[in-house]
């Protein structure tokens, strides 16, 4: 079975500045997706940025991008010049590509991120 | 449809009255998934469907919970004789098919209060 971890309950940053969340994760596949998910007070869950474990370049999403470090199995986003309506509860999330776990998400606890002015 | 669409938004129930939350998936998605998010904010996995056909059900607690996906219907979690811990929001979420990418699109989510 698959674990996520994401050790900082709760993250602050001021507004244009940069910040890291941290994921780990632990799994015996070769093949998987990790996702950064943003959940605002809404409560609807956004698609922040994805990475294929097949792939060593790191994704970039505009102002999100990841590190990736398939053998250390830690995933962490960076928001760089952070905004008011970046606030939100951030989940880590695994899947596995294929077999009879397909598309079953695997979530973190979140990270509160706070972004002030 | 273009999006995941919830219903109801809210549902309010009394203990041990029964619950019912629809969910409509994105037209041609193969895969249909059911996750509970409670007050800590923790995700759990329920249960999936491949069309109408259950895929995964490790998650579901199998006394009182039962979904289905029927044809050309919504598809549909039905939580028997509630209990205060059900009080949850309920997301559904739908894939396409194997090999054709795994992101998964999310409901907004019903909020279930059971007092």
């Amino acid at each position: 079975a698959q674990t996520v971890t994401q050790s900082q309950p709760e993250m602050s940053v001021q507004e244009a500045e940069t910040v890291t969340l941290s994921c780990t994760y632990d799994t015996s596949e070769n093949n998987y997706y990790l996702f950064w998910y943003k959940q605002p007070p809404s409560r609807q869950m956004i698609l922040v940025i994805r990475q294929e474990a097949y792939k060593q370049q790191n994704a970039t999403e505009n102002r999100f991008s990841v590190n990736f470090q398939k053998a250390a199995k830690s995933f962490s986003l960076k928001i760089s010049d952070s905004q008011l309506g970046d606030t939100a509860m951030y989940f880590c999330a695994f899947v596995s590509a294929g077999g009879t776990s397909y598309g079953k998400l695997t979530f973190g606890q979140g990270t509160i991120l706070t972004v002030h002015p | 449809g273009e999006e995941v669409a919830q219903t109801p938004k809210h549902l309010v129930r009394g203990e041990g009255q029964k619950a019912k939350l629809y969910c409509a998936p994105i037209k041609g998605h193969s895969y249909v998934f059911w996750y509970q998010q409670v007050l800590k904010n923790e995700f759990k996995f329920l249960i999936s469907f491949q069309n109408e056909n259950v895929f995964d059900e490790t998650g579901m607690p199998k006394e009182r919970f039962s979904a289905k996906c029927l044809p050309n219907s919504p598809c549909s979690l039905e939580i028997q004789a509630t209990k205060l811990e059900d009080s949850a929001v309920y997301f559904c979420a739908s894939s396409p098919q194997q090999g054709m990418g795994t992101e998964a699109f999310f409901g907004q989510g019903t909020r279930l209060t059971v007092v």
